[in-house]
């Protein structure tokens, strides 16, 4: 059963910082990994999708990651901003149609 | 806007009560999920549905019930029988499965009194 770990489980970092968010995984036979946020008492809004033919995605100040050998992703947000204060979590998903989630980072950005 | 709509968005349930959150998207998305998220832990699924008129257990399916007798919606019924029933509930829906891109409604809280 695949299993999805998050770490750290929170992390604070002064703005302006760029900083990187960990996710493994593992079982490496992947279809896709995906990034969201998840802002408090929200539901989760999609950031990156990953396929797992792919080595990274980027989307404005983010850039996703994905080494399947190893069994990790990491998303890394560029010039932190107290606005992308929120949780952030992976998901993978494989060819059976299951996703496993992480329990997420919960991040803070201090103006 | 198209979108999934959850409702209540707070909810309270006595000791024995069943109760009924209400999920629709007009998303036109033929899979729908029902995942139930605790306090510093991942998203659990519930319940998933496919197809209308078929729908699947997930992992924590116990005390929980569906339907999926229209494409847009999908409630959760959460009965007596689920001991621990506070938590954050998340409807979610695709297009066809887990390989597309998977949105989310803004959720329901459920507390026990």
């Amino acid at each position: 059963k695949q299993e999805v770990t998050q770490i750290p489980a929170a992390l604070s970092v002064p703005e302006g910082e760029n900083l990187v968010l960990n996710c493994s995984f593992t079982d490496s036979a992947i279809y896709n990994l995906q990034w969201f946020r998840q802002d408090p008492g929200k539901g989760l809004t999609s950031l990156l999708l990953i396929q797992s033919s792919q080595r990274e995605q980027t989307s404005g100040r983010l850039n996703a990651s994905l080494d399947k050998s190893s069994g990790r992703s990491t998303l890394y947000i560029a010039a932190s901003q107290p606005g992308d204060s929120a949780t952030y979590l992976c998901a993978v998903s494989d060819n059976n149609n299951d996703m496993r989630f992480g329990a997420g980072t919960r991040l803070t950005v201090k103006p | 806007d198209g979108g999934i709509t959850q409702s209540p968005k707070y909810l309270f349930r006595k000791e024995g009560q069943n109760v009924t959150l209400s999920c629709e998207q007009n998303l036109n998305h033929d899979a729908m999920y029902w995942y139930r998220q605790d306090p510093g832990q991942g998203l659990r699924l519930i319940y998933y549905s496919q197809i209308v008129n078929d729908f699947q257990k997930g992992d924590i399916a116990e005390g929980y019930s569906v339907s999926r007798e229209k494409k847009e919606s999908f409630p959760l019924t959460v009965t007596s029988a689920q001991k621990n029933p506070t938590a954050f509930y998340l409807c979610a829906s695709t297009s066809t499965g887990m390989a597309d891109t998977i949105y989310f409604g803004e959720g329901s809280w459920l507390t026990v009194v």
